[in-house]
């Protein structure tokens, strides 16, 4: 089960670009790469998912190198609602189990 | 889809009690999931189950803690003679496949128990 690392903690400010990035150097063939966000007292929330190159929905986009041995999040324009945990995790096409990981805790400021 | 649900909210139990919890997840979802999360720490997978049947278990699953999904909708998930250990936020989630994509997972509020 491939493990992850992340950055325990990251500041940013309003309105600017964030970029979370991701270590997973075990990651399988058939491992696919997701990222939850979790705010204080809720479950996790689905962001974005991808298995290489880019993947951008409405709220994010996800990096992932050819080597497919870390992966960047970024989130565009943050606002101070986007305080929360974010979670990189690995699991094969089935996600039949995860390692979510002590996630890294972002703060926005004002 | 009212999302997934899980009752009671929260749970204040004595060390040596049983509790259960319910895990109520989105219709026609075919998968759940239970997670266990402590203060500053990712939710720590337990068990999964397709439909009825429960596929795979976390190491982290004792023998004190027991889950089921009779009829392939909501699950319950037991706790045999707690402990102060077994103090944590219970996660439940479901999802179901998406074409290539992978089964993403939709959690619920989770349940908080205390044993004192």
């Amino acid at each position: 089960l491939a493990k992850t690392t992340q950055p325990i903690s990251m500041d940013s400010y309003e309105g600017q670009e964030v970029n979370i990035t991701c270590s997973h150097n075990n990651i399988a063939t058939n491992d696919y790469i997701t990222w939850y966000q979790q705010f204080p007292s809720q479950g996790p929330r689905f962001i974005i998912q991808g298995y290489k190159t880019k993947v951008t929905n409405e709220v994010a986009s996800l990096f992932i190198p050819a080597d497919r041995k870390s992966s960047t999040l970024s989130l565009p324009r943050v606002s101070l609602s986007d305080t929360a945990v974010y979670y990189c995790l690995v699991g094969d096409r089935n996600f039949n189990k995860f390692y979510f990981g002590s996630g890294t805790k972002l703060n926005v400021k004002p | 889809d009212t999302g997934v649900s899980q009752d009671p909210r929260h749970k204040i139990t004595k060390r040596g009690q049983n509790v259960t919890f319910r895990c109520d997840p989105i219709s026609e979802h075919n998968r759940l999931y239970w997670y266990r999360q402590t203060l500053g720490q990712g939710p720590e997978f337990l068990t999964y189950f397709q439909n009825e049947a429960q596929l795979e278990k976390s190491r982290l699953l004792s023998d004190r803690f027991s889950a089921e999904r009779p009829k392939g909708s909501f699950s319950t998930l037991e706790i045999q003679r707690t402990e102060q250990g077994d103090s944590a936020m219970y996660l439940c989630a479901s999802s179901y496949p998406r074409g290539e994509s992978s089964y993403e997972q939709y959690f619920g509020p989770g349940t908080r128990l205390t044993v004192t």
